[in-house]
């Protein structure tokens, strides 16, 4: 059981650049959200998906895109990497009432 | 302003010791609240979650207590062990919209 998967586990891109981190589960969970982390501070919601087709924004959207055509992916993009956008990346899924939420491993992203 | 508050010095306790971590909000009134288990360079482990109506939570070595009057949690670790080294957060959930809200967390280092 594989759980959450995320590729790439790091990535160094350039400013300006565009990438998408992608995300998958097999535990047949219908909301999925990304995060990123940053030293001393929480994990910050940044866009969510309650099921396929349904996607919303969390607290720091700007500058990333989703979709969910599928229950099973959910892939983030980045339109135009900055700087602010280095930061460590998390896919979760989880049932609708969120009540244990299942993480990936993590994406390590270093804008220059 | 709304935030949770997790001590963000390490918490250094002699093996065999209990290790309590303290959660702090303000101006939330939560569904529930969780605590999750993080590892350097991973992704977020789901160790127990307590509602709204519920004092304490126990499971195995870990007890976790909720008051709802003093916006506090507390999260014990009896008889500590080098393994428990980790950082651990602390997140709550709202009712109203399943989303959660995170604590920075607190690293804790069990000294042999």
């Amino acid at each position: 059981n594989a759980g959450v998967t995320q590729t790439p586990k790091f990535q160094v891109l350039k400013t300006g650049q565009s990438m998408t981190l992608q995300c998958a589960q097999d535990m047949n969970h219908e909301y999925m959200s990304w995060y990123r982390q940053d030293p001393g501070m929480g994990l910050r919601l940044i866009h969510y998906s309650v099921g396929a087709g349904i996607t919303d924004q969390g607290e720091v959207p700007n500058g990333y895109n989703v979709s969910r055509s599928t229950t099973e992916d959910f892939p983030l993009r980045l339109l135009s990497a900055a700087p602010s956008q280095t930061s460590v990346y998390f896919c979760a899924s989880s049932s609708p009432t969120g009540n244990t939420i299942y993480f990936g491993e993590g994406s390590w992203l270093t804008v220059v | 302003s709304q935030k949770i508050e997790q001590n963000s010095e390490a918490l250094n306790i002699q093996e065999g010791k209990t290790a309590t971590l303290t959660c702090n909000y303000t101006n939330y009134s939560p569904a529930y609240l969780q605590w999750y288990r993080q590892d350097p360079g991973r992704g977020p482990v789901f160790l127990l979650l307590i509602r709204e109506n519920e004092k304490e939570k126990r499971k195995e070595r870990l007890k976790v207590t909720f008051d709802t009057t003093l916006k506090q949690s507390l999260f014990h670790i009896t008889a500590s062990q080098p393994a428990d080294s980790a950082t651990y957060l602390c997140a709550l959930t709202m009712d109203s919209n399943y989303q959660l809200i995170w604590g920075a967390g607190t690293k804790l280092i069990i000294k042999p």
